[in-house]
């Protein structure tokens, strides 16, 4: 069974770093691309981070370039989301993502973990 | 940059059909994948390639799209389908290639 399980998050000072991780099972890993996707409370889907299998193409969202760092260990079958610079605006359930091998869009998506941003 | 825009809601009875839009300039050109994300739990693919359905997904989910709309279309509309739906589109084109639309929450009356 694909399973991705992120874990990581809590609760971190304006200013301050977390690391999120997320732990893959059920498929080869390396063989697939991996995107970070997060949701504000009561907000629709916003699009954080992508990370091909081999690590050699990164995107980020304009809103988190230069402050977030996405990476992968394939050899650990498990990805990360270092966010360094956090803002309130930050504050958001993140959901570790699998791009699906044939297309563009995410065929399995973990239970995400919550980050607060707060003072 | 590229947007997706999505009516906030749509509203329907049981039964009917529910016909979700997604716009976006010349989205027929670009493969389009819906997402259905029920309260408190993790968004669920539903479509993808404009029409394709996953496995385990009903037969009555089906999608569409052609010049600069992309549609979701719920038939025989049933209590569990309420939840928020997502399109999402990849723009190769771009540095910001993963897009979403704002979400349409749909309603059953």
């Amino acid at each position: 069974e694909v399973q991705v399980v992120e874990s990581g998050g809590g609760l971190v000072q304006p200013g301050g770093s977390l690391r999120l991780s997320c732990a893959a099972s059920g498929f080869t890993f390396s063989n697939y691309e991996m995107m970070w996707v997060r949701q504000a409370p009561g907000k629709g889907l916003d699009w954080v981070s992508f990370i091909s299998g081999s690590a050699n193409t990164i995107h980020y969202a304009d809103s988190v370039r230069g402050r977030f760092t996405i990476s992968r260990d394939n050899a650990k079958n498990s990805l990360y989301l270092q966010m360094n610079s956090l803002r309130a605006e930050d504050t958001a359930l993140y959901y570790c993502a699998r791009v699906a091998a044939s297309g563009s869009y995410c065929d399995s998506w973990g239970q995400g973990t919550l980050v607060t941003v707060s003072s | 940059s590229y947007v997706l825009t999505q009516p906030p809601s749509v509203s329907v009875a049981p039964g009917q059909t529910a016909r979700i839009t997604c716009g976006g300039n010349d989205i027929g050109s670009k493969s389009v994948h819906w997402y259905q994300q029920k309260p408190g739990q993790a968004p669920v693919l539903v479509v993808y390639d404009d029409r394709d359905r996953p496995s385990g997904i009903p037969e009555r989910f089906s999608g569409s799209n052609s010049g600069n709309t992309a549609t979701l279309t719920i038939s025989r509309v049933e209590a569990g389908d309420e939840a928020d739906y997502y399109c999402q589109v990849w723009d190769g084109s771009s540095n910001h290639p993963v897009l979403f639309g704002g979400g349409t929450k749909l309603t059953v009356l």
